[in-house]
């Protein structure tokens, strides 16, 4: 069964540096998604993407955050200049067409340590 | 926007009763309520999904209720096993590609 892969798995970062976590979302999905889990709390919601725009940004999602398909496979999520508060699992997830554009997969997360 | 509350954030049940964990959301407006297994350091997995033009829907020994009216909806699963112990989010979302709103979590341990 085809599934989300993400890149890499751990991210350890100084403050003020980039972090780009990379997605490779299900091969015939066209909607992705990016969530983060602060340790020990729930999933929320950072943007959504479909047809190489952003579909939906939460409050979060802050200009040191971006998003970019840059070819056929992969969906980036860039962070300009981390804060320690970045750290957190991040989720790539992703879903497909018709009724299957609401069910969405996830991958199994990048956990970014901000120091 | 939209808002969902989970009930308990811990539950603890001896293997082969039941779990009962319950949501409700302020969106009415929002139509698909999945829920989510997590094991520790994994992935949320999809285990059981509705869709607001139905109240009930059953997959093996996992069930979902959903109240409309009341705006909540409610994960049952019998005969519980060890391999049950996660954490499960249930998640409500105006449906086609939008954002899922995920509740708190409940750490579900399963005791033999």
């Amino acid at each position: 069964e085809p599934e989300v892969t993400q890149t890499p798995s751990h991210q350890v970062t100084q403050m003020g540096q980039e972090v780009i976590l990379r997605c490779v979302p299900i091969s015939n999905h066209l909607y992705f998604y990016w969530y983060r889990q602060i340790l020990g709390q729930k999933v929320e919601f950072l943007v959504s993407f479909y047809n190489n725009e952003i579909s939906e940004k939460s409050e979060i999602f802050d200009d040191q955050f971006s998003v970019e398909r840059p070819d056929g496979s992969n969906f980036t999520l860039k962070i300009r200049s981390t804060k320690l508060e970045d750290s957190a699992m991040y989720f790539c997830a992703s879903s497909g067409i018709g009724q299957g554009k609401e069910t969405q997969y996830f991958g199994p997360g990048t956990r970014l340590l901000v120091l | 926007g939209e808002n969902v509350e989970q009930h308990p954030s811990t539950l603890s049940v001896q293997e082969g009763d039941s779990a009962v964990i319950k949501c409700t959301y302020s969106d009415s407006a929002s139509n698909y309520f999945p829920w989510y297994k997590q094991e520790l350091g994994k992935r949320p997995q999809l285990i059981i999904d509705i869709r607001s033009n139905v109240g009930e829907k059953k997959d093996q020994r996992i069930a979902v209720t959903l109240n409309k009216t009341a705006k909540h909806f409610s994960l049952h699963i019998t005969e519980t096993q060890p391999e049950d112990s996660a954490v499960y989010f249930c998640a409500a979302t105006r449906g086609g590609a939008q954002k899922l709103v995920f509740g708190q979590g409940t750490r579900l341990t399963i005791n033999p």
